[in-house]
């Protein structure tokens, strides 16, 4: 699907622990973002990514970290996972210039216990 | 405080008659509009969009209306499918920025037969 996968599709972790989530496009867009899907509060923005090395916060960005060391990839890292962080991920990409392209990948259903 | 607000979180409409879905926005730097649809275990999809510079966009049974004075847009479907049964999210950004969306928080849409 336009070249955007995630993995893993769902996981279940234990309260403490680190995960790490990825996304992965095939064509080279610059700029790639990570939104949580909560109930209630529709898709936000966690971190985004403007090229290689280069990312910043979005709105609920506390507890979340990423990386980004080629233009591929762009993981999602929660540190030490709580309950809260329980969520659907979803990792979207934007074509260049076009200012409605972008695309989500399939997301990534993870569970806190 | 949501600056992208849905008020409605569910719809009914019988097959083949309208459904309009209302989005409401509070930031005036927004200047692009966009809907999303998503059905579950599905990431979003795009629908639709609009800039600022417009009042209406339309894509075949898709049309999006812009209200800038009212901080207002909607989206209609005409005439409404089952296949249309899904959540519709309305989203935003201003092209100054990283063109990360804002999104709201949904309305899930049910076409009866």
């Amino acid at each position: 699907d336009a070249g955007i996968t995630q993995s893993p599709r769902h996981k279940v972790t234990e309260t403490g622990t680190p995960v790490t989530l990825r996304c992965h496009q095939t064509e080279n867009h610059r700029y790639m973002y990570w939104y949580r899907q909560d109930p209630g509060h529709g898709l936000r923005l966690i971190h985004y990514s403007y090229g290689v090395k280069d990312t910043d916060k979005g709105e609920v960005s506390d507890g979340y970290s990423v990386s980004r060391s080629k233009t591929e990839d762009f993981l999602l890292t929660l540190e030490s996972a709580t309950s809260s962080q329980t969520s659907v991920y979803f990792c979207a990409i934007k074509f260049e210039g076009d200012n409605y392209g972008y695309t989500f990948g399939s997301g990534t259903r993870l569970t806190v216990v | 405080d949501q600056q992208v607000k849905q008020n409605s979180p569910s719809l009914s409409v019988q097959e083949g008659r309208i459904s309009i879905l209302n989005c409401d926005y509070t930031n005036s730097m927004f200047d692009y509009f966009l809907w999303y649809k998503k059905y579950p275990a599905e990431g979003p999809t795009f629908l639709i969009s609009i800039s600022s510079i417009k009042d209406k966009n339309e894509d075949g049974r898709f049309t999006v209306f812009l209200n800038k004075s009212a901080k207002h847009l909607s989206l209609h479907i005409v005439p409404s499918q089952p296949g249309d049964s899904a959540v519709y999210f309305c989203a935003a950004f201003f092209s100054g920025s990283a063109r990360q969306l804002t999104f709201g928080s949904g309305t899930q849409l049910t076409v009866l037969p």
